[in-house]
């Protein structure tokens, strides 16, 4: 299947800083790329759609001020957390859809989990 | 907007049963895929349905697209142990509704398999 990488795996900050999270397809181009958001035990909630060169489409509720995407290139978007806050505290986990397969098929990362204390 | 109902929420299988779980919704899908997400780990896609009525396989994974488009199953054969984890299914509406190509998950099945 296609890979696709996310960095970093995990990380730890401070309440009222920044975070970003990259997210790769190393071994295809990604077309769109998906940013989704999961809770323990929980089903994976998406957050928003990115289409490279163009602004992300963001679902209802999700604040995009906060949650700042790029899509700068086929195979790289990235996701900031911006002024994170514990309630952010969750795991960001992203995808993947493009020229391997169906364009319908995504492709997820590793994910990445984030703690704010 | 579209949901998807997966059952069962959870099993509790002995290692060397076949186990099935399926989803179901009030609206059509154009596509259907069935992942499998290790504690910690992304979803990792087990198989993808394109096709109404479709059947595929995947060693011992089988499933299968609904010929009304409304619904899916998943079939695991002869359990081990490597099988636990949650499996989701998704859907992808037809692109009239969803120019983003979005999925919609289902809640997810955790399977526990005791050896």
């Amino acid at each position: 299947g296609a890979v696709v990488s996310q960095h970093p795996s995990w990380v730890i900050c401070k309440s009222g800083t920044s975070v970003k999270i990259e997210c790769r397809s190393l071994d295809f181009q990604a077309t769109t790329m998906f940013w989704y958001r999961q809770f323990p035990k929980q089903s994976l909630m998406l957050m928003a759609t990115s289409n490279e060169g163009s602004k992300a489409t963001y679902e209802q509720g999700v604040e995009k001020d906060k949650f700042l995407i790029n899509h700068a290139s086929l195979t790289l978007s990235t996701l900031t957390v911006t002024s994170a806050h514990p309630e952010d505290s969750s795991f960001y986990i992203c995808s993947a859809s493009g020229d391997r397969g169906l364009v319908e098929t995504q492709y997820f990362g590793p994910g990445t989990r984030l703690l704010v204390l | 907007g579209q949901q998807l109902n997966q059952s069962p929420q959870s099993m509790f299988i002995q290692e060397g049963e076949d186990v099935s779980m399926n989803c179901t919704s009030s609206s059509i899908f154009n596509t259907w895929l069935w992942y499998k997400q290790d504690p910690g780990e992304g979803p990792v896609l087990l198989i993808a349905l394109y096709k109404a009525g479709e059947l595929t396989s995947n060693g011992r994974l089988t499933a299968q697209f609904g010929i009304t488009r409304k619904d899916s199953f998943l079939n695991i054969s002869a359990s081990i142990p490597s099988d636990v984890g949650i499996y989701f299914c998704a859907g992808q509406p037809p692109m009239i509704y969803n120019q983003g190509g979005k999925l919609i998950f289902g809640q997810g099945t955790e399977l526990s398999v005791k050896p």
